[in-house]
């Protein structure tokens, strides 16, 4: 069965701190796969997407990812971290049939 | 931009009562999809629109209806709610790239409705 999966529920970092967020996912193929931040009470915002190519994909609010293959893995990253990024991360692929979610992190961040 | 536009914000039902969600996109999509989200399993999909006219089963599709009103609308009713119904409901638009469910399409998503059966 496909799915995406997400082994940190939460992540408390320091601001300023750098930050990795981990995603493994299992598919028959190379699904495509997308980062969605979600904002207490808001809908999920599209971060970055990985199609093909380039394995290190860059998004929006300074985060990027990286494909690894071997892995199987699409790992979320930010140098810096900021208050304002404190939210809920979803990881999630599709192969063609549906977008299939991990379960998110919650990203708190200390100041 | 209005984009993804949900109505109501927040219900409360008491069991076996009925009630429609609403959902609008003014995005010119052609692909739109229903999503439950509970704490520690991500967003399912409950049912969702590859294009005006057609609709299909999700991963968790039971107790659940859904009408593809026309290309910019695309409601979900409960028929007779139940409290394992209690969840937040996403609706969300993208273009359809591919596949069965919008291939490489982003999806944009409403603040959701957060609905709590009694």
């Amino acid at each position: 069965a496909q799915s995406v999966t997400q082994p940190d529920i939460h992540i408390t970092v320091s601001e300023g701190a750098s930050l990795e967020l981990r995603c493994n996912y299992s598919y028959g193929a190379t699904p495509y796969l997308f980062w969605y931040v979600q904002s207490p009470g808001q809908g999920l915002q599209l971060l970055l997407k990985y199609f093909s190519g380039d394995t290190l994909v860059q998004g929006i609010k300074g985060f990027e990812a990286e494909f690894k293959r071997s892995q199987s893995s699409f790992n979320l990253r930010k140098p810096s971290v900021h208050w304002s990024d404190a939210a809920e991360y979803f990881c999630a692929g599709n192969a063609g049939n549906m977008l299939t979610f991990g379960g998110g992190t919650r990203l708190m961040v200390k100041p | 931009n209005a984009g993804v536009t949900q109505t109501p914000k927040f219900q409360v039902l008491k069991t076996g009562q009925s009630m429609t969600l609403q959902c609008a996109q003014d995005m010119n999509h052609n692909s739109m999809y229903w999503y439950r989200q509970d704490p520690g399993m991500g967003l399912r999909l409950i049912y969702y629109s590859a294009s005006e006219g057609t609709t299909d089963k999700g991963e968790v599709p039971n107790g659940y209806n859904v009408s593809r009103l026309n290309k910019r609308e695309f409601s979900l009713r409960l028929e007779s709610a139940a409290p394992s119904q209690t969840s937040v409901y996403f609706c969300a638009s993208s273009e359809n790239l591919g596949g069965r469910a919008g291939g490489r399409g982003i999806q944009y998503f409403g603040a959701g409705t957060r609905l709590s059966v009694l």
